[in-house]
């Protein structure tokens, strides 16, 4: 059974630091990753999306890796601002189209 | 293009009770999924439906179900309404039921007294 885990849970930093993010999955079998982020009491925005034959995709400030064999993800945010501030989720689309989520990280940036 | 949307935003009501919620797919998504988002169990499936089919089903009791419309759009239904079904309610859309990328709307809040 597929398990999305997400470290830390929760992350504060000065604005202007560069930060990176964890997720790690238990099955390798995946068709793509994506990351999204939710802002309180709101829906997700879709951020990167990397297929499972892709090694890393960017935008903007945001650059997500995938290393599927180890079975891992990063989000890597670049010069981190006040507004990047909110709670981030990875997801893995299993091989039943499904997709699996991580339980998140709360990401503040202190101005 | 329009996204997701869902309606309605906020929904009230007491246990016992049955709601109907709806979801609005992007233009020419065929595929929608649902979700359930709570504190304490984060963001669960409950089922996904590709031309008018379901094709996926989340572990949930018979009380949720779904069905979608030739339109694309769908409804979720929960009957006999729990306090533990208090929750974020979110709807996605994607092209087609291959794992692609999904784009979520705003959700519903509902709230179970």
């Amino acid at each position: 059974k597929q398990e999305v885990t997400q470290i830390p849970a929760a992350l504060s930093v000065p604005e202007g630091e560069n930060l990176v993010l964890n997720c790690s999955f238990t099955d390798s079998a995946i068709y793509n990753l994506q990351w999204f982020r939710q802002d309180p009491g709101k829906g997700l925005t879709s951020l990167l999306l990397i297929q499972s034959s892709q090694r890393e995709q960017t935008s903007g400030r945001l650059n997500a890796s995938l290393d599927k064999s180890s079975g891992r993800s990063t989000l890597y945010i670049a010069a981190s601002q006040p507004g990047d501030s909110a709670t981030y989720l990875c997801a893995v689309t299993d091989s039943n189209y499904q997709l699996i989520w991580g339980a998140g990280t709360k990401l503040i940036i202190k101005p | 293009k329009a996204g997701v949307t869902q309606t309605p935003r906020y929904l009230i009501k007491t246990r016992g009770q049955q709601v109907t919620l709806s979801c609005s797919p992007i233009s020419g998504h065929r595929s929608v999924s649902w979700y359930q988002q709570t504190p304490g169990q984060g963001l669960q499936f409950l089922f996904e439906y590709f031309s008018e089919t379901q094709r996926n089903k989340g572990n949930f009791p018979g009380r949720f179900s779904g069905r979608q419309f030739s339109n694309s759009r769908s409804e979720m239904n929960v009957s006999t309404l729990e306090l533990g079904d208090s929750a974020l309610y979110l709807c996605a859309s994607s092209l087609d039921s291959s794992g692609r990328e999904q784009f979520f709307g705003p959700g519903t809040r509902l709230t179970v007294l």
